[in-house]
């Protein structure tokens, strides 16, 4: 069954240090997203993905935070200069339509801020 | 703005007893309802999706519902691996974000 994939399982960084989350998503999978989870918080929208470009994203989601798709499998997340809040995980998630159909969503990347 | 509650935080149960999660949503028009399961440390896994009042969806010892304002996720003679934190979520009216509730954290004991 596919799924989608993330890497690395474990981010460890520097305050102010560049990080990029990597994504595989489902290969037959058109929209794109991120979420992250605070230790013991809910799962919260970053950012969607369609067609080469962001369609919605949260307020969370500021100028110190960028997604690309650099080729045809590949979806990222790059965090400009860390701050000790971004420690959380980051889900990858691909939906194959974007109103109604089922997002899934990877196994995450725990990031850790120091 | 979008809001889902899930009730109760945490749920302990002894094998075999069965019982009912609760997801009561707010939203501006429903498109949908998603229950997601999720391990320590893991990704949500999807389970169920549901569309419109009296809906029922089962899978296993799970069966969800539906009704205008709330969603129940019933275990049925739960068994110890069926413990995890069960999630619901609503999407907005773009269907690009999805809301989540904060999730019961379900315990099942042998």
């Amino acid at each position: 069954e596919p799924e989608v994939t993330q890497t690395p399982s474990h981010q460890v960084t520097q305050m102010g240090q560049e990080v990029i989350l990597r994504c595989v998503p489902i290969s037959n999978h058109l929209y794109f997203y991120w979420y992250r989870q605070i230790l013991g918080q809910k799962v919260e929208f970053l950012v969607s993905f369609y067609n080469n470009e962001i369609s919605e994203k949260s307020e969370i989601f500021d100028d110190q935070f960028s997604v690309e798709r650099p080729d045809g499998s590949n979806f990222t997340l790059k965090i400009r200069s860390t701050k000790l809040e971004d420690s959380a995980m980051y889900f990858c998630a691909s939906s194959r339509d974007r109103s109604t159909d089922t997002q899934y969503f990877g196994p995450g990347t725990r990031l850790t801020v120091l | 703005e979008d809001q889902v509650t899930q009730s109760p935080e945490a749920l302990r149960l002894q094998e075999g007893e069965s019982s009912s999660l609760n997801c009561s949503y707010t939203v501006s028009g429903l498109r949908g309802l998603f229950w997601y399961r999720q391990d320590p440390g893991k990704g949500p896994e999807f389970l169920f999706t549901l569309y419109s009042a009296g809906e029922e969806k089962e899978k296993e010892r799970l069966k969800a519902t539906l009704t205008k304002k709330e969603s129940f996720l019933h275990i049925t003679a739960p068994k110890p691996e069926d413990s995890a934190t069960y999630l619901c979520a609503v999407p907005d009216p773009s269907g690009s974000r999805l809301t989540f509730g904060e999730g019961t954290q379900l315990t099942v004991n042998p």
